[in-house]
């Protein structure tokens, strides 16, 4: 059975870096064609690709968001790790990690994260 | 990595068909046959219904089926119910290990 779940925290003040978990099971990320996403989703809106990082350790970024970005896994503890630099209020919503096959469709999802940035 | 087109809207009555389209370019819908499709519920997290433009994973009915023609992807649900009301998302692969999702579409069932 695979499961996915998102941690970090509610809240973020601008300027701050958001730090973001994923803890999967049910697959290994060392498996060749394995890839873990990130999606996120501001309120009312829609989808928004973010990042991704295969099996190889090989990572990729929306070009949009490239600067800002950063996607690592720690393989023996199950995780994908996405950080976020200098949040903005824009950057408000629900932060998802998805499965992803190497053709690019997600077919596990955890249950998001909501994250709001406020001062 | 601009955002594929959908309608934002879409209805149908019970039983009835709805078509959702999605339009990329070549350098996404056009170029790969990698377009998916998502049924997210308020609250909820998205749900594989169509992967490589017209597979269904397991446990997706048969109702939902896709389709590509040029850079236009379209999504059809036959039969529609009330548990079909939802937002519905196309994403399709675009180069360089990249993804873009479309507007999303709620469709509603009269």
């Amino acid at each position: 059975q695979v499961t996915l779940r998102e941690t970090g925290p509610a809240r973020v003040t601008p300027t701050q870096t958001l730090t973001l978990t994923c803890t999967f099971s049910g697959f290994s990320l060392n498996t060749p064609g394995m890839c873990v996403s990130w999606i996120r989703q501001p309120p009312g809106k829609a989808l928004e690709w973010l990042a991704l990082i295969d099996w190889d350790g090989d990572f990729y970024y929306t070009t949009s968001l490239k600067t800002r970005l950063t996607i690592s896994k720690d393989t023996s503890k199950n995780q994908v790790v996405l950080t976020v630099t200098n949040m903005d209020p824009v950057d408000t919503g629900t932060y998802f990690c998805a499965r992803m096959s190497v053709t690019g469709f997600f077919d596990y999802w955890g249950q998001g994260t909501l994250v709001t940035v406020s001062s | 990595q601009s955002a594929l087109t959908q309608p934002p809207s879409a209805s149908g009555s019970p039983g009835q068909s709805v078509t959702i389209s999605c339009t990329g370019t070549s350098g996404d819908v056009g170029d790969y046959n990698y377009v998916s499709w998502y049924q997210q519920h308020p609250g909820k997290a998205p749900k594989l219904l169509i992967y490589e433009v017209t597979k269904r994973p397991s446990g997706v009915p048969d109702r939902f089926s896709g389709s590509k023609s040029g850079n236009t992807a379209s999504l059809t649900v036959s039969g529609l119910r009330a548990e079909d009301e939802a937002d519905y998302y196309c994403s399709s692969f675009a180069g360089r290990n990249s993804v873009v999702f479309g507007g999303g579409t709620k469709v509603t069932v009269l």
